[in-house]
């Protein structure tokens, strides 16, 4: 199956700074890729949808200016957490979709971001 | 009303029984659904497409029936690997192009 490469895979920051996930399609190109959120024991809460060239649409409670996200390029697209805070700290996941009825989306491997 | 909405569970059976998931999703403009599983702490995987003729994969049988919104998982001879949390997913094109998850099924496979 396709391949979406996400990372880094986990990264610890300090209060108040900025860490950027990045996510990449591989081997096809990514026409619209997700942004998810995860608590433990919780569902996947999907933060923005983000079309290639275009902004991000964001869903309701989410912080745009929060969360930037940047999807430039047909194989990869940005997350940045800007002014982290511990409650922040989440297990963040991205997925791509190519175009196409039917294209199934493929997820990256997920970052868990902990601020301190 | 969710959009896509699922019976949380969870779902406890005995190894080798049989489970059905179901789901049903409220915008009909959804056109292509999938199952999805994902195991604690990973990323959610693709289990299979759903057709709008029904299909298999081995143990699993997906069908969707479009008339009533609905969407359905069977698992067959189930094993303790098939423990984990099943996702079903609606896609809808259009300018969002938005995939849609419900909150996901938890399965428990007991020995």
């Amino acid at each position: 199956g396709a391949v979406v490469s996400q990372h880094p895979s986990w990264v610890i920051c300090k209060s108040g700074t900025s860490v950027k996930i990045e996510c990449r399609s591989l081997d096809f190109q990514a026409t619209t890729m997700f942004w998810y959120r995860q608590f433990p024991k919780q569902s996947l809460m999907l933060m923005a949808t983000s079309n290639e060239g275009s902004k991000a649409t964001y869903e309701q409670g989410v912080e745009k200016d929060k969360f930037l996200i940047n999807h430039a390029s047909l194989t990869l697209s940005t997350l940045t957490v800007t002014s982290a805070h511990p409650e922040d700290s989440s297990f963040y996941i991205c997925s791509a979709r190519g175009a196409g009825e039917g294209t199934e989306a493929f997820f990256g491997q997920g970052t868990r971001l902990t601020v301190v | 009303r969710k959009e896509v909405e699922q019976d949380p569970g969870p779902f406890n059976v005995p190894e080798g029984a049989t489970v059905a998931f179901n789901c049903t999703y409220s915008n009909s403009a959804s056109q292509s659904f999938f199952w999805y599983r994902q195991d604690c702490r990973k990323e959610p995987k693709l289990l299979m497409s759903v057709y709008s003729s029904g299909n298999e994969d081995g143990r699993f049988t997906a069908q969707l029936n479009r008339a009533s919104q609905y969407i359905s998982l069977l698992i067959r001879d189930s094993k303790l690997s098939d423990s984990a949390t099943y996702l079903c997913v609606a896609f809808s094109s259009g300018s969002a192009r938005q995939l849609t998850f419900g909150s996901g099924t938890q399965l428990t496979v007991l020995p």
